[in-house]
């Protein structure tokens, strides 16, 4: 399978404790984007990277999140002293350079914090 | 700021009828406007997407119509099968740049009624 894939799929955790996701994009995209979705919403822009340059960060980035893509191949989203209010899903997408840049989502991986 | 609108947020069908979702978009220099479809447990699945320069679009038993100067554009399912039940988001890309980031709509849940 040459999809999007993201891991893990599900985190529980505690107030207070800081979480890591990985995104893995199509491996010929070198744009990645990751978004935020909340129970009964559409998902919601929070970073984009060109590359291994993050580009463009969404005002509900808050200084608590922070997300690379060190080798402009895979990115991580970590979450640093998670709030109840961070509970959501969190879903990675990438497109190419070529075409009108369709992005394709992954699986998304469902943070609860209790 | 730029939004995106759709309605109805549900929708349920008989087995065989169609299926109409409709969008507003508010960024006049939104040029691109996917859509996709997301079932439960999984990232939202591109499943067709319509540029600024085309009015209608059709691929199988889906249709996507634009009309850029009323701002409105509409998802149609004919023939509408179990495997339709999903929730569906319209989108648009907010910028001219293929690499925008998409802005999504709130949802519409369609279920298909045997």
């Amino acid at each position: 399978d040459t999809g999007v894939s993201q891991n893990p799929r599900h985190k529980i955790t505690k107030r207070g404790q800081n979480v890591t996701f990985r995104c893995d994009p199509i491996s010929e995209h070198n744009r990645l984007y990751w978004y935020r979705q909340t129970l009964g919403q559409g998902p919601e822009f929070l970073t984009y990277f060109q590359n291994e340059a993050q580009l463009e960060k969404s005002r509900l980035l808050s200084d608590r999140f922070s997300a690379e893509r060190p080798k402009g191949s895979f990115s991580t989203l970590e979450i640093q002293r998670t709030e109840q209010g961070d509970s959501a899903m969190y879903l990675c997408a990438s497109s190419s350079t070529g075409g009108v840049g369709e992005q394709y989502f992954g699986p998304g991986t469902r943070l609860t914090v209790t | 700021g730029e939004n995106v609108e759709q309605h109805p947020s549900t929708l349920s069908v008989q087995e065989g009828d169609s299926a109409v979702i409709k969008c507003t978009y508010s960024d006049s220099a939104s040029n691109y406007f996917p859509w996709y479809k997301q079932e439960l447990g999984k990232g939202p699945q591109l499943i067709i997407d319509i540029r600024s320069n085309v009015g209608e679009k059709k691929d199988q038993r889906i249709a996507v119509t634009l009309n850029k100067t009323a701002k409105h554009f509409s998802l149609h399912i004919t023939e509408t099968q179990p495997e339709d039940s999903a929730v569906y988001f319209c989108a648009s890309r907010g910028g001219y740049s293929s690499a925008s980031k998409i802005i999504f709509g709130s949802g519409t849940r369609l279920s298909i009624r045997p």
